[in-house]
């Protein structure tokens, strides 16, 4: 049972330009949502968190939106930068399972010059 | 700081055997989480232990067992290995509570022949 989907497995974006990524989710018990970005050979690195208390949260580049209605979150990177080409992973954690995330299946983000 | 620590980095295991994977989280990280990523998935959730007690398990068989030291270090064991083991192995560190991010190494890789 997926309950955190990526349905995008791949995006390709000028150096410069927005990239945008997007989950949904199905839980309504996930409290808190995270992106991590993954590069071959290496472990997911931890960007950007949001609580289900809010619906925005930035850190320089990266800005995650939180739609709880639609179940939905986005991360938005500008600009984007050669150094961004790598696997963005959404995870959500359970209310009552504060250690434990379901992950996405990815989406695989290729930054042009 | 050093970061989350997982042992060894490559192993090739026959079917049937049994393995061990380590892990040393960040210091100051009393949790410690493990999961399984297949090629063209994300991360999923195998246990949780936080002081050294279970808090959390997915959906793995009884093959899959783990602990965890009083340094708050931790092994998974995976017992009769199947094909269908193999899959990189990450082992992520947190501090307790709400809204604290995993952190997590860079994985340990079994190959099942």
């Amino acid at each position: 049972d997926q309950q955190v989907k990526q349905n995008s497995p791949s995006l390709s974006v000028q150096e410069g330009r927005i990239s945008i990524l997007n989950c949904d989710y199905t839980n309504s018990m996930f409290d808190y949502f995270l992106w991590y970005k993954k590069y071959p050979a290496e472990g997911p690195t931890f960007l950007i968190s949001i609580s289900s208390i809010k619906d925005k949260n930035e850190d320089g580049r990266f800005t995650v939106f939180l739609n709880k209605s639609a179940k939905h979150l986005s991360l938005h990177i500008v600009p984007s930068q050669p150094g961004d080409s790598a696997v963005y992973f959404c995870a959500a954690r359970p209310t009552d399972s504060w250690g434990k995330l379901q992950f996405g299946a990815g989406t695989q983000v290729v930054v042009t010059p | 700081d050093a970061g989350v620590t997982q042992s060894p980095t490559h192993l090739i295991k026959t079917r049937g055997q049994h393995v061990t994977l380590r892990c040393s989280p960040i210091s100051g990280h009393k949790s410690v989480s493990w999961y399984q990523q297949v090629l063209g998935q994300g991360p999923q959730f195998i246990f949780q232990y936080y002081e050294k007690e279970e808090r959390g398990r997915g959906n793995f068989p009884d093959r899959f067992s783990a602990r965890q030291f009083p340094n708050y270090s931790s092994e998974l064991n995976v017992n009769a290995l199947l094909l269908g083991d193999s899959a990189l192995y990450l082992c992520a560190s947190s501090l307790e509570g709400d809204n604290q991010p995993q952190h997590f190494g860079d994985g340990t890789r079994l190959s099942i022949l």
